[in-house]
C-alpha cells in the first residue's frame, strides 16, 4: 500500500495560471521529493525537501513542508502546456533505503 | 535523459510465465533500485541492490527476484507471472546505498499478462 496521498487526484488549469497540489504522509519522514511523469514513462526528479526545511524554490517550482500535519504542497507557477504530466511525491524515512510514493495528480494545462 | 536504460520497452507474457527485466545504472552509481507501477497508480517500492547484495525489500512475494552484476547493472525476475502483474517497471540508481537520496529514474518497461 503507498503511504502518502495526494490532492487533487487530477487538475486541469488554463496556460499561465498556477497548479498546487498536496500530498500526505503517514510517518516521520528523512526528505520528500517531487516527481513528473510523461504518459506512463519514467520519472523525473524536481525537488528535494529535506525534513529541517520548511520551504523550498527551484524556478517556477515551490514546495513547501509541513512536518507536524505530515504534508507538503507543490506550486508550479504560471504554467505552460508542457507541464501537462502526472506528479508524485516520494517520501523517504529516517531509516530506510526506499521511497514511498503517493498516487499522483494528474495535471492537464491547456493552451 | 537520466542515462538509466531498460530493456525491453514492451513485453507480452502468458500468465504462469517468467519474465526479465533489465536494468543499466548511470555511471558511476552502484544502487539500483526496481519499483511496479500499476496504471493510474502511484509506484511501489520491490527491493534495492546496493554492490550485488539486496538491501531492503517491499511488500512482495518471492517470486519476484533480483540480481546486481559487478558492472552495477540489474536484473529483476518474476516467475509464475499472474495478471495483476501487469504494470510498469522502473528502475533507478543511485550513488549510496541506503544514504543516497535522489534516485534517478529509467524509461520503464511496460509488461503485459495475458
Amino acid at each position: 500500500s503507498q503511504q502518502g496521498e495526494e490532492d487533487p487526484q487530477a487538475l486541469s488549469i488554463q496556460e499561465g495560471e498556477n497548479a498546487t497540489m498536496n500530498c500526505s504522509y503517514k510517518t516521520s519522514i528523512n526528505n520528500l521529493q517531487w516527481y513528473r511523469q510523461n504518459s506512463g514513462r519514467g520519472l523525473v526528479h524536481l525537488i528535494l525537501i529535506r525534513s529541517n526545511e520548511r520551504e523550498k524554490h527551484s524556478g517556477r517550482l515551490r514546495v513547501t513542508l509541513d512536518t507536524s500535519k505530515k504534508s507538503s504542497s507543490l506550486l508550479i507557477t504560471a504554467s505552460r502546456a508542457a507541464d501537462t504530466a502526472s506528479y508524485f511525491c516520494a517520501s523517504r524515512k529516517a531509516a530506510g533505503n526506499k521511497l514511498t510514493f503517493g498516487g499522483g495528480t494528474r495535471v492537464l494545462v491547456k493552451p | 535523459e537520466t542515462g538509466v536504460t531498460q530493456s525491453p520497452t514492451h513485453l507480452i507474457k502468458t500468465r504462469g510465465q517468467q519474465v526479465t527485466l533489465r536494468c543499466s545504472s548511470q555511471s558511476g552509481h552502484n544502487t539500483v533500485s526496481w519499483y511496479q507501477q500499476a496504471l493510474g497508480q502511484g509506484p511501489q517500492f520491490i527491493f534495492q541492490y546496493y554492490r550485488e547484495e539486496e538491501n531492503g525489500r517491499g511488500n512482495f512475494p518471492p517470486r519476484f527476484s533480483g540480481l546486481q552484476f559487478p558492472n552495477y547493472s540489474s536484473e529483476l525476475n518474476v516467475n509464475a507471472l499472474e495478471l495483476d502483474d501487469s504494470a510498469l517497471y522502473l528502475c533507478a540508481s543511485s550513488s549510496t546505498g541506503g544514504a543516497s537520496y535522489e534516485q534517478y529514474f529509467g524509461p520503464g518497461t511496460r509488461l503485459t499478462v495475458t
